[in-house]
């Protein structure tokens, strides 16, 4: 597609439940990157992946969220044993290099609220 | 480890009015720096960037940003402002080193008023 694509834009689901949120970067972009907004806040970095591995997951706040990017394009972000504090707009960005150094394209992001 | 702080939450100018967003960061060495502009229920959006060279950069939609090493900031402006221009407004920090990905301010929500 001509943009990253996120899915799905928005996601309700209850205390304890298990949620997977899609990210289809730009054609030939190989960095991706996991980032949560919540209200009020700046996007915070969550991971990274250069190609198929996570470079950087050091964003990651617990064992209860992992993500993956099995081909080095799609992406989905796993979130375990959901909690209301979790509810957050994630976003998702891609890039052509290095991280730091280039522009990166937002999707629109996947609103999650945990009730 | 880079940070990035935008002092300003809310800002509100008069449509034709000049504007400037502040940023300042914290960085051991000359950081990559950017400003992104979100519109509601839209994605960030890349305004400008900073890598090297001129310190003055000029970005989309009429802005630019000069980066002072001197004070650590990076501030956006433009000389008038227009009611699209309402949004909020993100200053990132990228290091120079690979691997390190961008670092985000909590943005500055700016309003528009006739």
């Amino acid at each position: 597609g001509a943009g990253v694509s996120q899915t799905p834009s928005n996601k309700v689901t209850e205390k304890g439940k298990y949620v997977e949120l899609r990210c289809d970067p730009i054609s030939g972009h190989t960095a991706l990157y996991w980032y949560r907004q919540s209200l009020g806040q700046g996007p915070e970095f969550l991971i990274y992946f250069q190609g198929t591995g996570a470079a950087d997951d050091s964003g990651l706040p617990n064992d209860r969220f992992f993500a993956v990017r099995p081909e080095g394009s799609v992406s989905t972000l796993k979130i375990q044993r959901t909690e209301r504090g979790d509810s957050a707009v994630y976003l998702c960005a891609s890039s052509l290099g290095q991280p730091g150094t280039g522009e990166l394209f937002f999707g629109e992001g996947s609103r999650l609220t945990v009730l | 480890a880079q940070s990035v702080t935008q002092p300003d939450i809310h800002i509100t100018v008069s449509e034709g009015a000049s504007l400037e967003l502040r940023c300042n960061y914290s960085y051991g060495a000359t950081p990559y720096l950017f400003w992104y502009v979100q519109s509601p229920g839209q994605g960030l959006q890349l305004l400008l960037k900073y890598f090297s060279g001129d310190t003055l950069v000029q970005g989309i939609k009429g802005f630019e940003a000069e980066f002072k090493r001197s004070q650590s900031s990076f501030n956006l402006r433009k000389p008038s402002v227009h009611w699209s221009d309402a949004a909020e407004y993100f200053c990132a920090v990228g290091a120079r080193q690979a691997g390190t990905a961008l670092i985000f301010g909590k943005g500055t929500t700016l309003s528009v008023s006739s």
